[in-house]
């Protein structure tokens, strides 16, 4: 069985400062994970995937996550968080095409 | 341009009455799948489909019911016997079954229907 752990519901950030979010994995199985954002009443848009290619994962907007096979984890960054990064962000494990899903973590960005 | 649209965008719904949500993708993709998103609990898989005319259950499938005729298509129908309150309702779909690995995982959403109980 597969799950996800993202530590911290809310984070909240001045605009400038680095971002992380934190995700940890179960898995049974060597683990796809992803990187998800969702904007309020909107869908999920994928930010990155980890594929085993890199342990460092580059996405779009100026997001990175490294994956930490000894840590089990999958922590989301960015070195200057903008306004308009304000979101909620999910972490998810794959496997034989199901995801599983953390809880989500939204992200506050302040003026 | 390929992608997945879901409609309504929000519909209400009466206690005891039935309602059906639609999602239609033109990516080609064989699988798709339906996701609950609650506050606070992320998202939960209702039932998915791998291929034509075959679904199987999710997490948290009492109360709904699929179908699966077309490759583009995967409507939800929420039954009187859906007793959860207003929620949001999420389709995706992935490669998986021409793919496989983390690109048959990868997943893409369309964006949401948002039901509302009566």
């Amino acid at each position: 069985a597969q799950s996800v752990t993202q530590l911290g519901s809310h984070v909240s950030v001045s605009e400038g400062a680095l971002v992380l979010l934190r995700c940890n994995y179960s898995s049974s199985v060597p683990p796809y994970l992803f990187w998800y954002v969702q904007y309020p009443n909107q869908g999920l848009q994928l930010l990155l995937k980890y594929t085993s290619a890199a342990t460092l994962v580059k996405g779009i907007n100026g997001f990175e996550a490294e994956f930490k096979k000894s840590e089990t984890s999958f922590h989301l960054t960015k070195p200057s968080a903008h306004m308009s990064d304000a979101a909620e962000y999910f972490c998810a494990v794959g496997s034989y095409g199901k995801l599983t899903f953390g809880q989500g973590t939204i992200l506050t960005v302040h003026p | 341009d390929g992608g997945i649209t879901q409609s309504p965008k929000y519909l209400f719904r009466k206690e005891g009455q039935n309602v059906t949500l639609s999602c239609e993708q033109n990516l080609n993709h064989d699988a798709m799948y339906w996701y609950r998103q609650d506050p606070g609990q992320g998202l939960r898989l209702i039932y998915y489909s791998q291929i034509v005319n075959d679904f199987q259950k999710g997490d948290i499938a009492e109360g709904y019911s699929v179908s699966r005729e077309k490759k583009e298509s995967f409507p939800l129908t929420v039954t009187s016997a859906q007793k959860h309150p207003t929620a949001f309702y999420l389709c995706a779909s992935s490669t998986w079954g021409l793919t496989s690995g983390s690109e048959g995982d990868t997943q893409y959403f369309g964006p949401g229907t948002r039901l509302t109980v009566l």
